[in-house]
């Protein structure tokens, strides 16, 4: 069974902090993603990293940032919360045998900005 | 500009029979077509998939249609069961892309009602 844990479920923090949010995979998975999903708008990309210190923006970047400097770790970074990012955030993975068309996703974590 | 589109936001039917949730592409790149599932406060799971090669894909209860010239893909349950009651998406990505990126639609909410 493909493993992808988010070190958190529920997570609340107030404006103007710094947030971190782990991504953690027990195969040696190359692709991982972070997205946010939002009522009405679907899972929209905020980052992606197809290999350890590598990184690539997705369509909604802005306000985050992401570090990957173990191949089993992907964390996203919110440098100053905003109430506009209280969403969903759900990070998936592919590659290695899974192939490269089937992602498969954490449990999710709902962050809420006060 | 939402080159995946699933234009109905919800959907209700009776327990046992069939559920149709349709998904629109835009982009004729698209090669590889997926269906997730996703329940409240859980991440999304896989369902099914097809490939452009094929125009229809059967797992149990779960069908996908591809009418590619109509740049169409359809999601097909019979018999509908309360517990498939749950926000489903639609995703496309290209062969072509190392990454595995997907493209998600807005998804739409199944109501199965007992």
């Amino acid at each position: 069974d493909v493993k992808v844990t988010q070190s958190s479920r529920y997570l609340v923090k107030r404006t103007g902090e710094k947030v971190f949010l782990e991504c953690v995979q027990d195969m040696d998975h190359e692709n991982m993603f972070w997205y946010r999903q939002d009522p009405g708008l679907g899972l929209r990309l905020i980052y992606f990293s197809y290999d350890v210190k590598m990184k690539e923006k997705g369509d909604i970047p802005e306000g985050y940032s992401v570090s990957r400097e173990k191949k089993e770790r992907f964390s996203l970074i919110l440098e100053s919360a905003s109430t506009n990012q209280t969403s969903m955030y759900l990070c998936a993975i592919t590659g290695g045998r899974l192939g490269k068309n089937i992602q498969y996703f954490g449990a999710g974590t709902r962050l809420s900005v006060l | 500009d939402q080159q995946v589109k699933q234009n109905s936001p919800s959907l209700s039917v009776q327990e046992g029979r069939i559920s149709i949730l349709n998904c629109d592409y835009t982009n004729s790149m698209f090669d590889y077509f997926l269906w997730y599932k996703k329940y409240p406060a859980e991440g999304p799971t896989f369902l099914i998939s097809i490939s452009s090669i094929k125009d229809k894909n059967e797992d149990g209860r779960f069908t996908v249609f591809l009418n590619k010239s109509a740049k169409h893909l359809s999601l097909h349950i019979v018999p509908s069961q309360p517990g498939d009651s749950a926000v489903y998406f639609c995703a496309a990505t290209s062969g072509s892309s190392n990454t595995g990126k997907l493209i998600f639609g807005q998804g739409t909410t199944l109501q199965v009602k007992p």
